[in-house]
Parts: C-alpha cells; sequence; structure tokens
C-alpha cells in the first residue's frame, strides 16, 4: 500500500512569488491534515479535513494561505505570495478514521522563500 | 501545562545503554498521546497511540508508559543500538481535536 506523498519534496521561491504544495494521502482515509515545522521548532497544526470539508482550520497563519481537498481524494495548499517567514518544512498527514487514530506522514515539502 | 513539553532536548548514549525521556502535556480534555520517530530528511513515522490512563505499550525495543492524570509520558528505550538515533516525537490530541506537538528529543547513539 502507498503512503502519503507529497510533491514537490523541495521549493526555493522569492518572496512575493506563488507557491502550491500537493499531498497525496493513502487511499481510502478520510482524514487529511497539515502540519509546519519551522526550523528549530516544534511542528504546528495548520488544518485538518475530513474529506472535502475544512473540519478546522485555525493553524492558518495568515490569508495568504489557501487550502483545498476537492473531491476529498488529494489536497493542495498555496501560499500566495509567499514571505520570508513561511519558509520551513510543510508535512500532510492522513488517518483512516477517528481523530485519535495513527496519522502516517508523508516525507513532507521543504519550503525555502529568499 | 498548555503546551507539549518534551526533556531532555538532546541525549547523547552509549551503544548498548538504555534510556528514557518525557513528554509533559495538558491532561485537561485530553483523548490521546502519540509517540513518533523521525530521522531527518524522512517521513515521522508512528511508534504508538495511547489513550487510557496507565497505558504500557512496547514494540521491540522500545517501550511507553501513560499517566493522564498527571499529564506525562515516557518513552524508554532498551539496550539502544546505532539506528535508534533520531529524534522522537509526542504529540497531544485534546479536546479540540487539534494535535500540538512537542519539539523533541533528539537521541544520538554512539557505537
Amino acid at each position: 500500500e502507498a503512503g502519503v506523498t507529497q510533491f514537490p519534496s523541495h521549493s526555493v521561491i522569492e518572496k512575493g512569488q506563488t507557491v502550491t504544495l500537493r499531498c497525496d494521502p493513502i487511499s481510502g482515509h478520510d482524514n487529511l491534515y497539515w502540519y509546519r515545522r519551522v526550523m528549530g521548532k516544534e511542528i504546528k497544526f495548520l488544518l485538518h479535513f475530513v474529506k472535502e470539508s475544512k473540519q478546522d482550520e485555525s493553524g492558518m497563519p495568515n490569508n495568504r494561505f489557501l487550502a483545498e481537498r476537492t473531491g476529498g481524494t488529494y489536497s493542495t495548499l498555496k501560499v500566495q505570495p509567499a514571505e520570508l517567514e513561511d519558509s520551513g518544512v510543510y508535512f500532510c498527514a492522513s488517518s483512516p478514521g477517528q481523530a485519535e487514530e495513527t496519522q502516517y506522514f508523508g516525507p513532507g515539502t521543504r519550503l525555502l522563500v529568499l | 501545562i498548555l503546551n507539549v513539553e518534551q526533556s531532555p532536548q538532546s541525549l547523547h548514549v552509549q551503544e548498548g545503554d538504555s534510556t528514557n525521556f518525557t513528554c509533559s502535556f495538558p491532561s485537561s480534555n485530553f483523548y490521546a498521546l502519540h509517540w513518533y520517530r523521525w530521522e531527518t530528511a524522512k517521513s515521522p513515522e508512528a511508534l504508538f497511540v495511547m489513550t487510557l490512563n496507565g497505558d504500557e505499550k512496547k514494540k521491540g525495543r522500545i517501550s511507553a508508559t501513560l499517566n493522564t492524570k498527571e499529564g506525562y509520558s515516557y518513552l524508554y528505550i532498551k539496550g539502544s543500538q546505532p539506528e535508534d538515533s533520531a529524534t522522537y516525537l509526542c504529540a497531544s490530541l485534546s479536546g479540540t481535536y487539534k494535535y500540538i506537538f512537542g519539539t523533541g528529543t533528539r537521541l544520538k547513539v554512539l557505537a
């Protein structure tokens, strides 16, 4: 069974540009989560989808971040326009059902904004 | 406490030593505690999901205990091996259904 995949693995962009990150969860997993880790800090929750609906987006830093999960399959996270402080590793995770179940993480996208 | 705190931040042990580290989390509205093992440039790998006070789980040489009343969990590694070198993360799930991660304990096992 394929795990959670993320694309791209790395992205280097200039301040003001737009970047779109993609996450493909494990097939059949209704729950999809986005997290971000800024260097040296803890992994922080961004948002949680249940199927195509946003269950909780309270961790999204500001309105430059837009997440979608059309059709309840893969998800995208767009940053527009990117700022220097957006640099970090963006992780996606999925789980099958209940919120307390094991989450399976993707390898992350390393974003560097110059 | 309101955050998830892990100690120590980093740890060096000799091969064969046993070691343990701590995760402290908010005890109110507790649902679950997750432990992950994370090697740089890889995905965090789930080790344990713990929900009940007094839970004790084991996976090979690694085990974990949970005290939900006082809000802490211990992770133990028996007979550490170089391949155990990684960052060990814990994450607490509370009534808001939002995971709060600690900053991790970086373990280096010296051969």
